[in-house]
């Protein structure tokens, strides 16, 4: 089983709709969540950083975290062209051996059409 | 907003050369990365680099690999004789301390292994 899965999509939603992006993990040692995003040609740019399970809103933007169920999710609300990029979801450790790295989901491809 | 720098954006190098890869992390941050992209693959994790010291490496971070802070504001990754399978966007990050503060990336380094 692999560490992060995400679905890699491509996602194509109408300019106003709401998008949902997810990703599940089994490492029980995660315990910092990120999305980025990343336009063609670019680095990731972070988004949304998290710790612990619930909500946390920043605009349009939303990120959901359900550690028991190992799942983190993404909602864009209002989603406009300018949206249209990939999401990777990133987690991170706390201790041991794997804090400080960042383990990536695929990447999910959005396209937000006028 | 302070930004992550990297170049060159991209580098084209003959196979067995030679490339070192240049980043100016975030001036007062004090952990850096090296995270590397194969094209349609996810992003993964090669080295954290703390204190003048690699913290943690990956299996891909072989003895071909090194990296450096060589003054006060650049952090580098040298790749000793290339591979055709080095070829990859290369992200460097950073980060002010690694207590619940996310990482910033910068835009990448295309290399091409001819």
């Amino acid at each position: 089983q692999k560490e992060v899965e995400q679905d890699p999509g491509p996602l194509s939603v109408p300019e106003g709709a709401i998008v949902s992006l997810n990703c599940t993990y089994s490492n029980s040692a995660f315990q910092y969540f990120m999305w980025y995003r990343q336009y063609s040609r670019k680095g990731p740019e972070l988004l949304m950083y998290t710790y612990s399970s619930g909500n946390k809103e920043d605009g349009r933007f939303t990120a959901q975290v359900d550690k028991s169920s190992k799942y983190i999710s993404l909602f864009i609300r209002d989603s406009q062209p300018s949206d249209s990029a990939t999401y990777l979801c990133a987690m991170e450790g706390a201790g041991g051996t794997s804090y400080g790295k960042l383990t990536f989901g695929q990447g999910t491809i959005l396209t937000v059409h006028p | 907003e302070p930004e992550v720098t990297q170049t060159p954006s991209h580098q084209v190098t003959q196979m067995g050369q030679e490339v070192i890869l240049r980043c100016v992390p975030i001036s007062n941050h004090l952990y850096f990365y090296w995270y590397r992209q194969i094209l349609g693959q996810k992003v993964e994790f090669l080295v954290s680099f703390y204190n003048n010291e690699i913290s943690e490496k990956s299996e891909i971070f072989d003895d071909q690999f090194s990296v450096e802070r060589p003054d006060g504001s650049n952090f580098t990754l040298k790749i000793r004789s290339t591979k055709l399978e080095d070829s990859a966007m290369y992200f460097c990050a950073s980060r002010r301390s690694n207590s619940n503060q996310p990482q910033h990336f910068g835009d990448g380094t295309r290399l091409s292994i001819l």
